[in-house]
């Protein structure tokens, strides 16, 4: 069974930073792509980053209003993925979800299959 | 910078039937944008219902389809139970970023 658990969410300060972590288990971690995906208190889904899987490539994709300050990465050795979020605005505040990304060839799929249960940031003083 | 358009809201009988609809903001949805569609309801994490368009999630029910409908991706709902009273949302892929709709809020009463 697919299970995606995330951790590290915290109250932080703006501009501040923080890491959160996404550990996963049932799959063959390093043959995924994986995604994080936001929701703001009261609000819809937001696409935040997305991280190839390392045989192809490992390549990185964000989401405009997060370039430059977060930044997504693996640990295969700990099927563990992770989110570095960096100079930390009162609108990053959000529960941020794990999210296994299919990117299939035959059939041609592009989508989360997997969903983790979240973990929340605030961004506050 | 592209927008994609849900009904905010939408309601629906008992065993009715209902088509919500995704939209770009400018030209049209194809199957080259691999529409996919969410349900969330208060609280829980989202869960996959549609991928490809079209193609059901692993547990699925039946009564749940996707196509594409005139310029639009749409989920389709036959025969709505009251546990389909949820949040909906399509993610289109444009290139290097994925982008959600806004969701639509389903009522079955």
């Amino acid at each position: 069974e697919v299970q995606l658990l995330e951790s590290g969410g915290a109250v932080v300060q703006p501009g501040g930073s923080l890491r959160v972590s996404c550990v996963a288990s049932g799959f063959t971690f390093s043959n995924h792509a994986m995604s994080w995906v936001r929701q703001a208190p009261g609000k819809g889904l937001e696409w935040v980053s997305t991280l190839s899987a390392s045989s192809s490539g490992g390549d990185t994709f964000y989401a405009d209003s997060v370039k430059g300050r977060f930044t997504i990465s693996r640990d295969n050795s700990k099927n563990t993925l992770y989110l570095q979020m960096n100079s930390l605005r009162a609108e990053d505040t959000a529960v941020y979800y794990c999210a296994r990304f299919v990117v299939g060839i035959i059939p041609p799929a592009i989508y989360f299959d997997h969903w983790g249960q979240g973990t929340l940031v605030t961004v506050s003083s | 910078q592209t927008v994609v358009t849900q009904e905010p809201s939408f309601s629906v009988s008992p065993g009715g039937t209902v088509t919500l609809t995704c939209a770009l903001s400018s030209g049209s949805v194809s199957t080259s944008h691999y529409p996919s569609w969410y349900q969330q309801t208060p609280g829980q994490a989202p869960r996959t219902l549609i991928y490809s368009t079209n193609t059901r999630s692993s547990g699925v029910p039946n009564r749940f389809s996707g196509s594409i409908l005139g310029n639009k991706a749409a989920l389709t709902i036959t025969g709505a139970q009251a546990d389909d009273e949820s949040d909906y949302y399509c993610v289109l892929y444009m290139g290097s970023a994925l982008v959600f709709g806004g969701g639509t809020k389903l009522t079955v009463l």
